[in-house]
């Protein structure tokens, strides 16, 4: 079983739609949780950290299940430029070693 | 602007050649770096732990003596791919932590002939 999995998409939504997904991840040990934003053929960057009681960060709310062990992400008013993968990370040491998962592919449409 | 450098940014060898591909921290020291492998449509794998001053650590199933890891100094980190094989084809990354933050390189794209 993979350390972190998600659904691959992809998700085609209009601009302006609200587009949803999640994680799920096999570690219950697993301490820190991260959402990364990768474009084609560049490196992944943080979007936003994952905190236990939720956080949202502009249009971009992130959840956390501990109980279920999954992670949400879920985009509001979703704009062209929101088009990418999006990576879901989960760290099991606390440290800086991260796992990643393969990506969920997000494409916003005019 | 970039906190981590990568070089060379794309690289084509033929099979049996060796590649090496550099890491830097900008601006800042990083005793420790990862370097990571992303297949097509995959996850990034993490192979190992670079850690300045000392040996690096190898994640399951990565050959220490085909990647070869030197941490030079606090802000360079160097993987060597050895003797490589169109297997090795893949896009090579490198991270250093900062203030909490992984910061990614903007990888390497290997291939190999």
């Amino acid at each position: 079983r993979k350390e972190v999995e998600q659904d691959p998409g992809p998700f085609n939504v209009p601009e302006g739609a609200t587009v949803a997904f999640n994680c799920t991840y096999s570690n219950s040990a697993s301490q820190s949780f991260f959402w990364y934003r990768q474009d084609c053929r560049k490196e992944p960057k943080l979007l936003m950290s994952v905190y236990s009681s939720g956080n949202e960060d502009g249009r971009f709310t992130a959840q956390l299940n501990r109980a279920s062990q999954y992670i949400s992400l879920l985009i509001r008013d979703s704009k062209l430029s929101d088009s990418a993968t999006y990576l879901c990370v989960v760290s099991f040491r606390g440290g800086y070693k991260l796992s990643f998962g393969a990506g969920t592919t997000v494409t916003v449409r005019a | 602007g970039a906190v981590v450098s990568q070089h060379p940014s794309r690289v084509i060898c033929k099979s049996g050649t060796s590649v090496k591909i550099e890491c830097r921290s900008l601006d800042f020291q990083a005793t420790t770096m990862f370097w990571y492998r992303q297949f097509p449509k995959q996850s990034l794998m993490l192979m190992a732990t670079s850690n300045e001053g000392s040996k690096a650590t190898y994640e399951q199933g990565v050959e220490k003596d085909k990647f070869l890891i030197n941490h030079a100094s606090l802000t360079l980190s160097t993987l060597t791919v050895t003797s490589a094989h169109p297997e090795d084809s893949s896009f090579y990354i490198c991270s250093a932590p900062r203030q909490g933050e992984q910061f990614f390189g903007p990888g390497t794209r290997l291939t190999v002939l």
